[in-house]
């Protein structure tokens, strides 16, 4: 079963750094670009950030641009997102994604993992 | 960037009844639409690409239509567990890849 743990998330002060960690499992992890989407309370879906399968290609959106880092290990199954710098307004929910295809660039995303919580509060 | 705006906000519909969402996309993404549904408490989950296929697993009373900049979801006979909040994603020009705002279908 393919599967995606997100941890890491929690409350953190204005400015602060959290790194958020995805475990994938039950498929090629090498093969996938994997992707970061997160929630705000009661609101709809934000694209995050992507990397490729072998780290080649990495994209940011504006709102996280320079303070936000996404990475991978491929050996561990794992995708990272460091972020540094933290607003109120990067609270809410983060779930990993993986691009359905497996051939790059993503495009449509699935499957997600349940979501870890990122709280940026005083 | 591209806008994608969904309409209705809310829509109530009852149960056996035919539900039709729309996804409309600021300028031409062509087939290069994807439909997700995300149930309270829930991650998403991938239900269209290509705007009219449907992703392993999805049932056939789910069906995507459209092209350019304005797309369908219709649900041909909803089931109790099709209430969910769905959303449209373009996936042509990117980043940044972009959804809509959001469908919650209700029982009415």
């Amino acid at each position: 079963e393919e599967q995606l743990v997100e941890s890491g998330g929690g409350l953190v002060k204005p400015g602060g750094s959290l790194r958020l960690s995805c475990e994938a499992s039950g498929f090629r992890f090498i093969m996938f670009s994997m992707n970061w989407i997160r929630q705000a309370p009661g609101k709809g879906l934000e694209w995050v950030s992507s990397i490729t399968s072998t780290s080649t290609y990495i994209h940011y959106a504006d709102s996280v641009k320079g303070r936000f880092t996404i990475s991978r290990d491929n050996a561990k199954n794992t995708v990272y997102l460091q972020m540094n710098s933290l607003r109120v307004e990067d609270t809410g929910v983060y779930y990993c994604v993986r691009d359905a295809v497996g051939i790059p660039p993503p495009l449509w995303f699935g499957p997600w993992g349940q979501g870890t919580p990122v709280t940026v509060s005083s | 960037e591209i806008v994608m705006t969904q309409s209705p906000a809310l829509l109530s519909v009852s149960p056996g009844e035919r539900a039709t969402l729309s996804c409309r996309a600021s300028q031409s993404v062509g087939s290069n639409l994807a439909w997700y549904q995300q149930k309270p408490g829930q991650a998403p989950r991938l239900l269209i690409y290509g705007a009219s296929t449907r992703a392993t697993g999805i049932p056939v009373r789910f069906s995507g239509s459209g092209s350019d900049t304005e797309f369908t979801l219709t649900i041909s006979s909803l089931q109790s567990e099709d209430f969910a909040i769905y959303y449209c994603q373009q996936y042509i020009i990117w980043p940044p890849y972009t959804f809509g705002q959001g469908t919650k279908l209700e029982i009415k």
